[in-house]
């Protein structure tokens, strides 16, 4: 079985500042794919950032990138410059396709940005 | 393109009567999850539909149950409702042949049972 943990339940940091969050997931499959989504208050998720775990170089998305260590089984996302908008639960989520796509998601870390 | 949409975003009910969520996709995905979300527990996977037939299930007992008809749009049932079963209900769906596996979720059902 596979499984996500995402270690910080909260986070917070100062406007334009950067930030880290940590997940790391167990799995025995050598393909798949790792997500970052984010789920801003009161509104639907999103998703931040996407990794094959078959590409060595590290997903990055505007001030969003990720650092993935396949041998740690680590996938942690860093925000540069924070802004007040990243202001949301951040879920990391493991993927494997196996009848179709099946997810399993960490249970987030609530990352505040303060002005 | 619309999004997917939940119905009814809130709904509050007791111990021992069931509830009815919908879900329409966004259109031309054909795969629909769905998800419990709860604080603490982060997302627990429910089900998931493909062409109206459930291809996965997540470790929930016989009390959720799911469909998805003809048209994409999908429901999930609980009987015999308890007091845990409070949680955000949260669809997904994806254009299931691509191999990119991107979820687009809904706003949720925010079960509350009394």
């Amino acid at each position: 079985a596979q499984t996500v943990t995402q270690s910080q339940p909260e986070m917070s940091v100062q406007e334009a500042e950067t930030v880290t969050l940590s997940c790391t997931y167990d799995t025995s499959e050598n393909n798949y794919y790792l997500f970052w989504y984010k789920q801003p208050p009161s509104r639907q998720m999103i998703l931040v950032i996407r990794q094959e775990a078959y590409k060595q170089q590290n997903a990055t998305e505007n001030r969003f990138s990720v650092n993935f260590q396949k041998a740690a089984k680590s996938f942690s996302l860093k925000i540069s410059d924070s802004q007040l908008g990243d202001t949301a639960m951040y879920f990391c989520a493991f993927m494997k396709q196996e009848k179709g796509n099946q997810f399993y998601f960490g249970t987030g870390t609530s990352l505040t940005v303060i002005p | 393109k619309a999004g997917v949409t939940q119905t009814p975003r809130y709904l509050i009910k007791t111990r021992g009567q069931q509830v009815t969520l919908s879900c329409s996709p966004i259109s031309g995905h054909r795969s629909v999850s769905w998800y419990q979300q709860t604080p603490g527990q982060g997302l627990q996977f429910l089900f998931e539909y493909f062409s109206e037939t459930q291809r996965n299930k997540g470790n929930f007992p016989g009390r959720f149950s799911g469909r998805q008809f003809s048209n994409s749009r999908s429901e999930m049932n609980v009987s015999t409702l308890e007091l845990g079963d409070s949680a955000l209900y949260l669809c997904a769906s994806s254009f299931a042949q691509s191999n990119t596996g991107e979820l687009f979720f809904g706003e949720g059902s925010r079960l509350t049972v009394l």
